[in-house]
């Protein structure tokens, strides 16, 4: 079975400093990985995966992410935080091995980031 | 483009009463899929269509929901009766064909059993 977490219920963070959300995930084979952002009372809304390739991955807003093999990690960062930046991050990590048909993406709880001015 | 598009945003219902809801994926999307998500956790997965067929309904609670998808493109998604630990918000998702595409959500909708 998949699975994601996420370690921190909460990130705070002043504006302009560097912004990491936390992801480990297990997967039985290729994993491919995916950030999404949830503003209040919005759906979820993509914002990189990791597929195959470089593991430095960049994303919509000036995120990026960083696919980590042996720790089995795909944390989410930004240089310098904005405001605007407050909102639910969620992890997500489907098997690359399964075919696309039978192949589901399983989210980890959410991060709720906290950025102050 | 247009987006994936969600109906009721909001929905209150008693105990054992029933509820439905629709979903209109992006053109051309070939899997949607239903999550539950509940305040404070991840979205779960209730159930995933390719075109009209179901891929995975694992976690579809089938005592209570049901979900169909005739024609292979709008979805609805019913509870009957609802419990009060059905309050969530339903997301519809839908992907395009292959096997790396992103999700592409629709923007809930928020269900109060009270």
């Amino acid at each position: 079975a998949q699975s994601v977490a996420q370690p921190e219920d909460q990130v705070n963070v002043a504006e302009g400093n560097p912004l990491t959300v936390k992801c480990t995930y297990s997967v039985s084979g290729n994993p491919y990985l995916f950030w999404y952002v949830q503003y209040p009372n919005r759906g979820l809304q993509f914002l990189l995966k990791y597929i195959t390739g470089d593991n430095l991955v960049k994303g919509s807003y000036g995120f990026e992410a960083e696919f980590n093999k042996s720790q089995t990690s795909f944390h989410l960062k930004k240089p310098s935080a904005l405001v605007s930046d407050s909102a639910l991050y969620f992890c997500a990590v489907r098997d690359g091995m399964i075919k696309a048909a039978g192949n589901k993406l399983t989210f980890g709880g959410g991060t709720r980031v906290l950025v102050k001015p | 483009e247009a987006g994936v598009a969600q109906s009721p945003r909001y929905k209150i219902i008693e105990k054992r009463q029933s509820v439905a809801f629709w979903c209109n994926p992006i053109s051309g999307h070939a899997t949607l899929y239903w999550y539950q998500q509940i305040l404070g956790q991840g979205p779960k997965l209730l159930i995933q269509f390719q075109n009209n067929g179901v891929v995975d309904d694992s976690q579809l609670p089938k005592d209570r929901f049901s979900a169909e998808r005739l024609k292979g493109v709008d979805s609805t998604l019913k509870i009957q009766p609802a419990k009060l630990e059905d309050s969530a918000v339903y997301l519809c998702a839908s992907r395009a064909q292959g096997n790396t595409g992103e999700l592409f959500f629709g923007e809930g909708s928020r269900l109060t059993v009270l």
